[in-house]
């Protein structure tokens, strides 16, 4: 069974500087997707970025990029430029067989 | 267009209540999933529909739970007989389809048990 583990529960950066969010999963497949989810505190969950894992290039959304290690089955989120606006709950996901798995978040914090 | 919509926003009941949570997905999303976040945790998949085929029951964590679909529009999900432990926000996401993957995402009910 596919698994996706997040391991930083609790995450802290200064405003504007620049912070890495860590997830590594486990599939015995070779197609999916990965993504990051950001769920602020109005529990609205927003997807981030996504990275399908046939791409070796990694994605990048404006401040949000990605480290896609498909051997390594890790796929890392940086967030550089923080705002304050950036603080939330971070999810990392993995979707394969018609199956989206979620691992259990990071919370950012960002300090003014 | 419009986002996923869910309804009640929250919603207070008394142990052993039944209670009904309404999903709108957007229009033209054939797939509708259902999930559960406890306090501070992560999202637990309940139920996933795609267009006419039979629905993804293998998340449900027990027969009070059931979830309908008409088509492919509104969505609710049913908890009988609720319980404390069933306290927690439900989340609903609907996608193109199912192998499309990028889930949008309502903003959740919370439900609380007393």
């Amino acid at each position: 069974a596919q698994t996706v583990t997040q391991s930083q529960p609790e995450m802290s950066v200064q405003e504007a500087e620049t912070v890495t969010l860590s997830c590594t999963y486990d599939t015995s497949e070779s197609d999916y997707y990965l993504f990051w989810y950001k769920q602020p505190p109005s529990r609205q969950m927003i997807l981030v970025i996504r990275q399908e894992a046939y791409k070796q290039q990694n994605a990048t959304e404006n401040r949000f990029s990605v480290n896609f290690q498909k051997a390594a089955k890790s796929f890392s989120l940086k967030i550089s430029d923080s705002q304050l606006g950036d603080a939330a709950m971070y999810f990392c996901a993995y979707a394969g067989g018609f199956k989206t798995i979620f691992g259990a978040g990071t919370r950012l914090f960002v300090k003014a | 267009g419009a986002g996923v919509s869910q309804s009640p926003s929250n919603k207070v009941t008394e142990k052993g209540k039944d209670v009904e949570l309404r999903c709108d997905p957007i229009s033209g999303h054939t797939a509708l999933y259902w999930y559960r976040q406890r306090l501070g945790q992560g999202l637990e998949f309940l139920i996933y529909f795609q267009g006419n085929s039979a629905p993804d029951k293998s998340g449900l964590p027990s027969d009070r739970f059931s979830a309908e679909r008409t088509g492919e529009s509104v969505s609710t999900l049913t908890i009988q007989r609720t319980q404390q432990e069933d306290s927690a926000v439900y989340l609903c996401a609907s996608s193109l389809e199912v192998r499309s993957y990028e889930q949008y995402f309502g903003p959740g009910t919370r439900l609380t048990v007393t």
